[in-house]
């Protein structure tokens, strides 16, 4: 089992910017979840889907921002323009049948 | 609105050392609680869980216990190791999905 995949690891990008992040879930879940981690913030949810449907898109903090899950396996969170202050990390995580969420490695993202 | 928080860190103990990290909810009803674990580089794993009043959440010697009346979930260890050095988070989930976290506790451990 890979896990979760998320891509890129990493991301530096410039203000203005359009960034794109992917993640693919643990294939049978059907939920998926993207969360933003900063220390001034902490850990939030910024939108989940269940069966490819966004259920909740309360914490999303901008129209800058938007999801997609085109499919089971895929889904990306795109920020346009990106500025300074989305700079964080970016977990994909998802889950199936019980209470545990499978959080993937992250995306680390700077916009300069 | 729903919350959850936890003891400020960082806390540093000494290997062997007993470890307790303090969680308390608020309750609009009966949540399940969690406590997951970030390693330096990673994403967060699930350490323990508790879904309902007086339950013991355990896995790798954490413990956790379900306490209504004082609406707190603390995670203890008797023996702390180095490997344990990492950020925990209590969380809560409640009406479905959602998953509302603590701002994470962390944890070093000396040799």
């Amino acid at each position: 089992d890979a896990g979760v995949i998320q891509s890129p690891r990493h991301e530096v990008t410039e203000m203005g910017q359009e960034v794109t992040l992917r993640c693919k879930p643990i294939s049978g879940h059907d939920y998926l979840f993207w969360y933003r981690q900063t220390m001034m913030r902490g850990l939030e949810l910024l939108i989940y889907f269940n069966n490819n449907v966004p259920i909740d898109d309360s914490g999303m903090p901008e129209d800058r921002f938007s999801a997609k899950m085109p499919n089971a396996s895929f889904s990306t969170l795109k920020i346009q323009p990106s500025e300074p202050r989305d700079s964080a990390v970016y977990f994909c995580a998802s889950r199936g049948r019980g209470y545990e969420q499978y959080f993937g490695p992250g995306t680390r993202l700077t916009v300069t | 609105g729903d919350s959850v928080t936890q003891m400020e860190g960082p806390v540093t103990l000494s290997e062997e050392a007993f470890l307790t990290i303090n969680c308390t909810y608020t309750a609009t009803g009966y949540p399940s609680l969690f406590w997951y674990v970030q390693y330096p580089g990673e994403g967060l794993q699930l350490l323990l869980k508790a879904t309902k009043a007086d339950d013991k959440g355990s896995n790798k010697g954490f413990e956790a216990t379900y306490r209504k009346e004082t609406t707190s979930f603390h995670l203890e260890k008797g023996s702390v190791q180095v490997s344990d050095s990492a950020v925990y988070f209590c969380a809560r989930m409640e009406y479905g999905n959602k998953l509302v976290f603590g701002a994470g506790t962390i944890l070093r451990v000396k040799s």
